[in-house]
């Protein structure tokens, strides 16, 4: 079955520093890993994808993540957060299925709470 | 820059009622989908929708749920008699092709009384 873990329930970092949100998935074949963002009641903003290709994918807002295949991590990192970052970040992950149309499979959310 | 859009932002309903809430997907879009999240938990598919039918769902879509694309804009979701464990955020989005991202509206916001 396909899933997704997010081992941290929160992420405190202060503002200027590196951040590092961590993500582990389980997928039989190849898989399309997904980091979205939800700010205070507002929905999911996409931020980057792995499909294929480079293992370090870099999307919106100066965010980076990078694939590594032998650990199935897909953690996404920032070298230098901002305060206007803190959010709610969810890593998730599409298998391959064929001729089905691949929904996402979400992690719980890490808060992450980027300080002054 | 286009993006999927969702009425109402919050819904209030008793346990019982019929509701449907609304999608508007981007206009180029072919697949869309429906989520939920419950209150502080992850987000849970329920269901797929491509070539005006159902593509794939979850356990959640049961009975109680369906969706229509009544015209070439808008994609709904009924659920047909509420019940308390129903009050999540539904979120509604859409993808152009099966290898790019889905793009997710607002929310609308349900409260089952």
């Amino acid at each position: 079955a396909q899933s997704v873990a997010q081992p941290e329930d929160q992420v405190n970092v202060a503002e200027g520093n590196p951040l590092t949100v961590k993500c582990t998935y389980s997928v039989s074949g190849n898989p399309y890993l997904f980091w979205y963002v939800q700010y205070p009641n507002r929905g999911l903003q996409f931020l980057l994808k792995y499909i294929t290709g480079d293992n370090l994918v870099k999307g919106s807002y100066g965010f980076e993540a990078e694939f590594n295949k032998s650990q199935t991590s897909f953690h996404l990192k920032k070298p230098s957060a901002l305060v206007s970052d803190s959010a709610l970040y969810f890593c998730a992950v599409r298998g391959h299925y064929g001729g089905r149309q691949g929904n996402l499979i979400f992690g719980k959310g890490t808060k992450l709470s980027v300080k002054p | 820059e286009p993006e999927v859009t969702q009425t109402p932002s919050h819904q209030v309903t008793q346990m019982g009622q019929e509701v449907i809430l609304r999608c508007v997907p981007i206009s180029n879009h072919l697949y869309f989908y429906w989520y939920r999240q419950i209150l502080g938990q992850k987000v849970e598919f329920l269901v797929s929708f491509y070539n005006n039918e159902i593509s794939e769902k979850s356990e959640i879509f049961d009975d109680q749920f369906s969706v229509e694309r009544p015209d070439g804009s808008n994609f709904t979701l009924k659920i047909r008699s509420t019940k308390l464990e129903d009050s999540a955020m539904y979120f509604c989005a859409s993808k152009q092709t099966g290898n790019t991202e889905a793009f997710f509206g607002q929310g609308t916001r349900l409260t089952v009384v």
